[in-house]
């Protein structure tokens, strides 16, 4: 059973526009959320983050969303760049502490010319 | 600031036998995490060290196994290979078990079972 899924394989967007990843999670208990970013032949790194308390992050083009009530957040990037193609896995912990990171299967975006 | 550190980057072994992949984690982080990320399918969560002690483990046999040591270095142990072993094994370190402390990760160990 999946508790954290991207239901979107890939997503192409077109360099300079907005890039919108999704993520559902089914565990009401996860409490913290992050959003890491992983190139082929490299391990993931972290973008950003946002606790259950608030419903908004903002880090540079990089925006994360959180709506507990429909247990889904999104990850914004504006504008998008070439750099930014790459896989996005959406990762979940719950209690506080990041034993275990659930993470989702990714979003491997796209960034065309 | 040096990130996690793994090795060997890429191990062959042959079904049956055992493997050992060793990770370092950035000064100062105590926790190191070991995931799995076989073809097709997310990181799978293996196992948690903090202060020289499992502290959680994932839904993997037994064969799974580690240990951290006293400079908070770690080691995964992948006792009688099977094929299916075969996938990227990642080390992630982090402070500890706070609150809002992301992993971070090292480039991984490419396993392949033959």
């Amino acid at each position: 059973d999946q508790q954290v899924k991207q239901n979107s394989p890939s997503l192409s967007v077109q360099e300079g526009r907005i890039s919108i990843l999704n993520c559902d999670y089914t565990n009401s208990m996860f409490d913290y959320f992050l959003w890491y970013k992983k190139y082929p032949a490299e391990g993931p790194t972290f973008l950003i983050s946002i606790s259950s308390i608030k419903d908004k992050n903002e880090d540079g083009r990089f925006t994360v969303f959180l709506n507990k009530s429909a247990k889904h957040l999104s990850l914004h990037i504006v504008p998008s760049q070439p750099g930014d193609s790459a896989v996005y896995f959406c990762a979940a912990s719950e209690g506080g502490g990041a034993d275990g990171l659930t993470f989702g299967k990714g979003t491997h975006l796209i960034i065309q010319p | 600031e040096a990130g996690v550190t793994q090795s060997p980057t890429h191990l062959i072994k042959t079904r049956g036998q055992q493997a050992t992949l060793r990770c370092s984690p950035i000064s100062g982080h105590t926790s190191v995490y070991w995931y799995q990320q076989a073809l097709g399918l997310g990181l799978q969560f293996l196992l948690w060290y903090d202060e020289g002690e499992e502290r959680n483990r994932g839904n993997f046999p037994p064969r799974f196994s580690g240990r951290q040591f006293p400079n908070y270095s770690s080691e995964l142990n992948v006792n009688a290979l099977e094929l299916e072993d075969s996938a990227l094994y990642l080390c992630a370190s982090s402070f500890g078990a706070r609150y809002n402390s992301p992993l971070h990760f090292g480039n991984g160990t490419r396993l392949t079972v033959t």
